[in-house]
């Protein structure tokens, strides 16, 4: 079976510093890894994926990703965080079977200027 | 292009009552997808259509039907609303064939409160 675990539910950062929101997986066979953003009483915007290559994955926003096979983990990071970032942060992971896309709980990234 | 369009936005039933939330998509995708979004337990998927044709089962399918009408729409129909099922639904849809590598587009989302 597929899942994704966020293990922080909230995560504060003062403006200016990096930014790491974590995510881990589970998943048979090839990971196909997915980071979206959720702004108040909005929809899902898709910010990043990895499918396959580089482990390094670069997104929307000057956002980017690490693919750590071992580590099953695909960390959201940015080196330099807004006030504007501040928003809800979503994992999702889809098996190279499969067509379901499960996403984790959320964590709740809050940028203090 | 409007992208994913969800109907209704905002709706309250009482228990026991039925609704559909309807969804659409002018982008020409194959695959459709219902989630529900709950504090603190992230989306949930209720339903998916992998191709015009077909539905399966995701996560919580319970207490839930979905028709796909066509390659452009999706309802999910709640047959005899209960207080559990209060929660903001989302729509999503993917393009490309069956086992594209591509990402899920949402909708706006439905709020739902049942009574």
């Amino acid at each position: 079976a597929q899942s994704v675990a966020q293990p922080e539910d909230q995560v504060n950062v003062a403006e200016g510093n990096p930014l790491t929101v974590k995510c881990t997986y589970s998943v048979s066979g090839n990971p196909y890894l997915f980071w979206y953003v959720q702004y108040p009483n909005r929809g899902l915007q898709f910010l990043l994926k990895y499918i396959t290559g580089d482990n390094l994955v670069k997104g929307s926003y000057g956002f980017e990703a690490e693919f750590n096979k071992s580590q099953t983990s695909f960390h959201l990071k940015k080196p330099s965080a807004l006030v504007s970032d501040s928003a809800l942060y979503f994992c999702a992971v889809r098996g190279s079977g499969t067509y379901k896309y499960i996403f984790g709980t959320g964590t709740r990234l809050k940028v203090l200027a | 292009n409007a992208g994913v369009t969800q109907t209704p936005k905002f709706q309250v039933l009482k228990t026991g009552q039925s609704m559909t939330l309807q969804c659409a998509q002018d982008m020409n995708h194959n695959s459709m997808y219902w989630y529900r979004q709950d504090p603190g337990m992230g989306l949930r998927l209720i339903y998916y259509s992998a191709s015009e044709g077909t539905t399966d089962k995701g996560e919580v399918p319970n207490g839930y039907n979905v028709s796909r009408l066509n390659k452009r729409e999706f309802s999910l129909r709640l047959e005899s609303a209960a207080p559990s099922q209060t929660s903001v639904y989302f729509c999503a849809s993917r393009s490309g064939q069956v086992l594209n590598t591509g990402e899920l587009f949402f909708g706006e989302g439905s709020r739902l409160t049942v009574l």
